[in-house]
């Protein structure tokens, strides 16, 4: 079946770069996501790129797709305290959205 | 907008009893609901799927009789879990795509179930 990969757990000092990345198996997703998720709350749509687009910048956001590999990544510039959470993949090629384990982002100040 | 709003956030009930969340869209109509179960550390584990007015399709594993999944209309699904046992605790998140018949899902903030 359809699967989508990503690594556990990201650090990062306050002020760099994050970038996570996501890997997927089903070559028919249209669409493609990242959500935030804070401890004990639900599910926050960050942002998300259609399959024929390669890359999306929403302010300090930055979606890279790259199809043929199958691989996706979000980019978290200047990266704060408040950013650190779990960021979940998800990949939807018809009607269900299959998601990613996801991966916890420390920030360190 | 497209705001997903979840009752009761937490709820602690004892074995044997059962137990009902309620998940609403605010300012949107649901054609579809999504419940899911999340594990700690874990990702989202689909449990049914509901359209407003038909039953629930349930994924593979999942107990219809154990989790009764109502969508009776737009904006409100509900999901009862039955004769709830320990093992059930777990958090319970909805999501809710809509009319539009976009792919996009938004969700709610999640109930805590703990069943003692």
């Amino acid at each position: 079946g359809e699967d989508v990969e990503q690594s556990l757990f990201l650090s990062v000092r306050e002020g760099d770069s994050s970038v996570i990345n996501c890997t997927y198996t089903d070559s028919s997703s249209t669409y493609l996501y990242w959500y935030k998720q804070e401890p004990g709350a639900g599910l926050q749509l960050l942002t998300y790129i259609f399959s024929n687009m390669d890359m999306k910048q929403d302010q300090r956001l930055t979606v890279l797709l790259n199809k043929k590999d199958k691989h996706l990544s979000l980019r978290i510039a200047d990266t704060q305290t408040g950013d650190s959470a779990i960021y979940f993949c998800a990949v939807a090629g018809g009607f269900k959205t299959i998601f990613g384990a996801g991966t916890r982002l420390f920030v360190k100040a | 907008g497209a705001v997903v709003s979840q009752h009761p956030s937490r709820v602690i009930c004892k074995s044997g009893t059962s137990v009902k969340i309620e998940c609403r869209s605010l300012d949107f109509q649901a054609t579809t609901m999504f419940w899911y179960r999340q594990f700690p550390k874990q990702s989202l584990m689909l449990m049914a799927t509901s359209n407003e007015g038909s039953k629930a399709t349930y994924e593979q594993g999942v107990e219809k009789d154990k989790f009764l999944i109502n969508h009776a209309s737009l904006t409100l699904s509900t999901l009862t879990v039955t004769s709830a046992h320990p093992e059930d605790s777990s958090f319970y998140i909805c999501s809710a795509r809509g009319l539009a018949g976009g792919t996009e899902q938004y969700f709610g903030p999640g109930t805590r179930l703990t069943v003692t």
